[in-house]
């Protein structure tokens, strides 16, 4: 099946700096994702988006679906250690169909 | 306390032997899912359910089995004919699996459960 390409793949962080990571795709979708994952347990929704230009805030993180519809974005700013983890992005074609994951992008933070 | 249960949370098993890996939500979710998660791999989809008494193949299929009896429950049955058996399994559900109003489509995750088969 079709996957979306998430970049980085890994990222290794100072406590307090920003972090910027994306997922793209070939296809154009009108809903992203966005989960974070800690190993061992169960993706936990962090953000989901559902118009293009779409720019939405969960705390510290914010998303944005592209315009071109084919990529979205996350940012993480004044990164924390609780912030380690892998984060997935998922999207979706149309309104009747399964979510499509990325590989995920690892986050490590140094304290 | 609504959310979704997975049990057991390790599951070790004999080659050759089928297993069962419980998926149960009490969130009055419509659709339920279950994915395989390998290392370095995105989740990839086994089967899904949109409603009860129906469900439909994902991507790999093959070697799995499910059921879906009642409406908070959705085993997964890993049988002797899957060559890879061993990885984590996440189960998902949704409010609806298809429809216009889009939030009911974001899916909520279990705790997984990790298979090894010796």
């Amino acid at each position: 099946g079709q996957q979306l390409n998430q970049s980085p793949q890994s990222m290794f962080i100072q406590e307090g700096e920003d972090v910027s990571m994306n997922c793209t795709s070939s296809s154009i979708f009108n809903t992203w994702l966005w989960y974070k994952q800690e190993p061992g347990e169960g993706p936990v929704l962090l953000i989901a988006l559902y118009k293009a230009g779409e720019l939405t805030s969960n705390g510290r993180l914010t998303a944005q679906f592209g315009i071109t519809r084919k990529d979205s974005f996350l940012n993480i700013s004044a990164s924390i250690p609780s912030d380690v983890g892998i984060y997935l992005c998922a999207g979706m074609r149309g309104s009747q169909g399964n979510l499509i994951f990325g590989k995920g992008t690892k986050l490590s933070v140094k304290p | 306390d609504g959310g979704i249960t997975q049990s057991p949370k390790y599951l070790f098993r004999k080659e050759g032997q089928n297993v069962t890996l419980s998926c149960e939500q009490n969130l009055n979710h419509d659709a339920m899912y279950w994915y395989r998660q390998d290392p370095g791999q995105g989740l990839r989809l086994i089967y899904y359910s949109q409603i009860v008494n129906d469900f439909q193949k994902g991507d790999i299929a093959e070697g799995y089995s499910v059921s879906r009896e009642k409406k908070e429950s959705f085993p997964l049955t890993v049988t002797s004919a899957q060559k890879n058996p061993t990885a984590f399994y996440l189960c998902a559900s949704s409010i609806r699996g298809q429809g216009a109003v889009l939030h009911y489509n974001e899916q909520f995750f279990g705790p997984g459960t990790r298979l090894t088969v010796l």
